[in-house]
């Protein structure tokens, strides 16, 4: 499948903090959907972005799919507590494929 | 609503020994279903996929295997464990996209 690269691995941010993880591919990708697990828990689904330039935002989270479709970024402003957990980048190979592959994740610490 | 529901939650099991993880669906019909494994502080890697009953994809071959004999089960089976069978087992549903997890079994064979 795929191969998603993320950075960073990890991040530490104090509250109030803004916070952008990257996900990053050599070939052109079909989407890329986000993901959030919180410590102890299960991915639960963000977002799916397809189109080339696409941005969206949910409260303080803004998603962004590149222009060549071959990257993304979420950042999240003003990181609050409840933020902490790792986020992953995912994607599909293509229309009708099953085999989602994921990033490995980036761990996002906030410092009260 | 849909749920999925994922058992047990914790597993500690011998090395050698045979292996049944359940998964299932309520309130979707046909879903296509998933099998992923996170080791610890890692990614997650997709086992099997199934996208109707009786069809089974592997992505990586080990001693792991999968069933789907009803629409909405999903089983993940091993005859004997290995110690890097250990890990975060997670079941998941898709119909168009975004996937949904279940809250995971989290395996440690010792």
């Amino acid at each position: 499948g795929q191969q998603v690269m993320q950075i960073p691995q990890y991040q530490h941010v104090q509250e109030g903090e803004d916070f952008t993880t990257y996900c990053n591919s050599s070939t052109t990708l079909s989407n890329i959907q986000w993901y959030k697990q919180r410590p102890g828990g299960h991915p639960v689904f963000l977002i799916q972005l397809v189109k080339s330039g696409e941005v969206k935002k949910q409260k303080r989270l803004t998603f962004q799919f590149g222009e060549a479709k071959k990257n993304s970024s979420l950042h999240i402003t003003a990181t609050q507590t409840t933020d902490v957990g790792t986020y992953f980048c995912a994607s599909l190979p293509g229309a009708g494929s099953y085999q989602l592959t994921f990033g490995k994740g980036t761990k996002l610490s906030v410092i009260p | 609503s849909q749920t999925i529901h994922q058992w047990p939650a914790t597993l500690v099991q011998p090395v050698g020994s045979p292996l049944s993880l359940e998964c299932t669906v309520e309130g979707t019909s046909n879903p296509n279903l998933y099998w992923y494994r996170q080791a610890a502080g890692r990614g997650l890697q997709l086992l099997f996929y199934s996208v109707g009953i009786g069809q089974i994809s592997s992505e990586v071959p080990q001693n792991l295997s999968a069933s789907r004999p009803q629409d909405r089960q999903f089983i993940l089976s091993s005859k004997k464990l290995l110690l890097s069978d250990s890990g975060f087992y997670l079941c998941a549903w898709s119909v168009y996209y975004g996937y949904t997890f279940g809250s995971g079994t989290r395996l440690t064979v010792v």
